[in-house]
């Protein structure tokens, strides 16, 4: 499986501001995913992010609250904006094992962001 | 109705015996079935995945799956103390195969 790094680990933010996360990874993926994991509750997708391409959004989040690049194949970056407390959370990078995105294929998670708006 | 469905537990076992976790789905089209394990403060961790019908195993995990029940399982046999986590079951659909849909989770806590 793939190695996912992320960056930072884990932020405290004020109000009104904004944080970019990073996620890197050790080898080229053609699907990265963005997650958020609200305290005590299960992982909910933001965002699928593939290189060359608009990321697409979920149902309930939006471009201008949480923009994405996707440089490369290696590489995407999540920002936070105009944060609010709501906004607290873990925030989770995924890559699919394969190419094609197909229902025999898994995804692995980098080690998450944890974010904390005061 | 969720469409990916556990109980969240917790779970309590005492160690040795076998953990049985469940969980439902509605999408009856769906194709593949996941089974993740989070320990708090960390991130999932891929543990099973299971495609047909029926029961595959790996070590002292088992998942079953029963497509027309639209219900998949995770046995745990000789459950340990460090198995104590929440288990999460993810599923992807027959189309837009390239998203999970996770459940709720299960917290299963193996006292010794």
């Amino acid at each position: 499986s793939a190695v996912i790094s992320q960056k930072p680990s884990r932020d405290i933010c004020q109000r009104g501001t904004s944080l970019t996360i990073q996620c890197q990874v050790d080898s080229q993926v053609t699907m990265m995913f963005w997650y958020r994991q609200q305290p005590g509750q299960s992982l909910t997708l933001i965002a699928t992010a593939n290189q060359g391409s608009e990321a697409t959004y979920e149902s309930g989040f939006v471009i201008d609250k949480f923009p994405i690049s996707r440089p490369n194949l290696t590489f995407s970056t999540l920002t936070v904006s105009n944060m609010s407390p709501e906004d607290s959370s873990i925030y989770l990078c995924s890559v699919d094992s394969g190419i094609s995105g197909g229902y025999w294929e898994t995804q692995y998670f980098g080690p998450g962001t944890r974010l904390l708006v005061l | 109705q969720k469409e990916v469905e556990q109980n969240s537990g917790p779970l309590s076992v005492p160690e040795g015996a076998i953990a049985s976790l469940n969980c439902t789905y509605s999408d009856r089209g769906s194709q593949s079935f996941f089974w993740y394990r989070q320990y708090s403060g960390k991130s999932p961790e891929l543990i099973m995945f299971i495609y047909s019908n029926g029961d595959k195993e790996d070590g002292r995990f088992t998942a079953q799956l029963n497509k027309a029940s639209q219900y998949v399982s995770l046995l745990i046999r000789d459950s340990q103390p460090s198995d104590s986590a929440t288990y999460l079951c993810a599923v992807k659909r027959g189309y837009n195969t390239d998203k999970l849909i996770f459940g709720t989770g299960t917290r299963l806590q193996v006292f010794p």
